[in-house]
């Protein structure tokens, strides 16, 4: 148990639908991670939060992605007008202040058909 | 753009069978780390090495970091049919807005036959 919940596990959707996913730490993590992972490859860094702050997004989130940490607790990802190159796994990870290592939730697979 | 560079992409070998997983960088990482994971789960980690020349040691596996810190490898002795899965490594970055944001390597997809 890696203290990191994701929901829902699984997602099928069509294409030009909106989906959200919800990170939920167990306990009290100040930087909370979201990267996508394509079957067979690594991780790919989309957003990060420190507290409620929103401090980077990387390139491969384009404006129908959306993210939240409204209390600096728990995060949303949001994917409006889904594609079928958004299948991919979505994954939220967590560190403690001081390190740089991170702890993955079982993350959600998202189907765009 | 840091990138990591990880081989073999695949590794299917016999039970008992020793192997290698290399990851390289185009520049330092602040450390670096290596994950495991099964299908349909996220990454579990496994170590993280800092200092350049680090040695680590979790059971049968072993980690190294380059002197330089732009280069690790995963040694496995005497692979075992649960060891199977997805090998990755990570850097970490070091400061700024980018700080423990992770990088990671493509992956290496090892199976272990009985």
């Amino acid at each position: 148990d890696t203290g990191v919940s994701q929901n829902p596990r699984h997602k099928i959707t069509k294409r030009g639908q909106n989906v959200t996913f919800r990170c939920d730490p167990i306990s009290e993590h100040n930087r909370l991670y979201w990267y996508r992972q394509t079957l067979g490859q690594g991780p790919e860094f989309l957003t990060y939060f420190q507290n409620e702050a929103q401090l980077e997004k990387s390139r491969l989130l384009s404006d129908r992605f959306s993210a939240e940490r409204p209390k600096g607790s728990f995060s949303t990802l949001e994917i409006q007008r889904t594609e079928q190159g958004d299948s991919a796994m979505y994954l939220c990870a967590l560190t403690t202040p001081d390190s740089s290592e991170q702890f993955f939730g079982p993350g959600t697979r998202l189907t765009v058909l | 753009t840091q990138l990591l560079e990880q081989s073999p992409q695949f590794l299917s070998i016999q039970e008992g069978e020793n192997l290698t997983v290399y990851c390289n960088s185009s520049s330092v990482f602040s450390s670096l780390q290596w994950y495991r994971q099964e299908p349909g789960e996220g990454p579990v980690l496994l170590v993280t090495v800092v200092t350049g020349g680090e040695v680590k040691k979790l059971k049968r596996l072993t980690f190294q970091f380059g002197d330089a810190r732009k280069d690790s490898s995963l040694h496995i002795t005497a692979a075992q049919t649960g060891d199977t899965g997805l090998y990755l490594c990570a850097g970490a970055h070091a400061g700024g807005t980018s700080y423990g944001k992770l990088t990671f390597g493509q992956g290496t997809i090892l199976t272990v036959h009985p």
